[in-house]
């Protein structure tokens, strides 16, 4: 059964830093790997989507790495603010299925001014 | 484009009533899904359609039914309420579920049941 892990579970990190999420899956058959932004008591917002030909996808100060082989994506954040501060989740589509994700359980990440 | 749109934000219901959540899309996608959140266990897909007429169940289906009759619907019913069932519910959409798509979701249902 596919799974993803997400590590560290909350991170607090002074403004302006440079930082990484990271995102671990157990299949590698995945078709792709989405990287989600969650405010409180909102929904999902898509930030990067990367293919499973891909090695990385980026948007503004986001950059997002896939390594199917080992399992293992990364979301780097380029020098952080404290807009910036949320949950974030990563989620895998995976062979076999039409669209449906597996999410890991987030990242909470809090940026302090 | 409004996106995609839930129906009620927040509801209280005592166990055993029944209820339906509405999500609507504009966007013209033909993949639709329904999660729910749960602290300390992520999100799981309940149930998904890939187009009007056809829907399949997802990890946590007990409890719940959809139907899709139209591109732009798909709602979400309780049969009989369980506490069980208290969660954050979301709607998502992408355009047909393909490895390039990416998935929009709604703003969620917070569901009570007493």
């Amino acid at each position: 059964k596919q799974e993803v892990t997400q590590i560290p579970a909350a991170l607090s990190v002074p403004e302006g830093e440079n930082l990484v999420l990271n995102c671990s899956f157990t299949d590698s058959a995945i078709y792709n790997l989405q990287w989600f932004r969650q405010d409180p008591g909102k929904g999902l917002t898509s930030l990067l989507l990367i293919q499973s030909s891909q090695r990385e996808q980026t948007s503004g100060r986001l950059n997002a790495s896939l390594d199917k082989s080992s399992g293992r994506s990364t979301l780097y954040i380029a020098a952080s603010q404290p807009g910036d501060s949320a949950t974030y989740l990563c989620a895998v589509v995976y062979g076999g299925s039409q669209g449906n994700l597996i999410f890991g359980k987030g990242t909470k990440l809090s940026v302090k001014p | 484009n409004a996106g995609v749109t839930q129906t009620p934000k927040f509801q209280v219901l005592k166990t055993g009533q029944s209820m339906t959540l509405q999500c609507a899309q504009d966007m013209n996608h033909e993949y639709m899904s329904w999660y729910r959140q749960d602290p300390g266990m992520g999100l799981r897909l309940i149930h998904y359609s890939v187009g009007a007429g056809i829907t399949d169940q997802g990890e946590v289906p007990n409890g719940y039914n959809v139907s899709r009759s139209t591109t732009e619907d798909f709602p979400l019913r309780l049969l009989s309420a369980a506490p069980s069932q208290t969660s954050v519910y979301f709607c998502a959409s992408s355009l047909s579920g393909g490895h390039t798509d990416t998935q929009y979701f709604g703003p969620g249902t917070r569901l009570t049941v007493l």
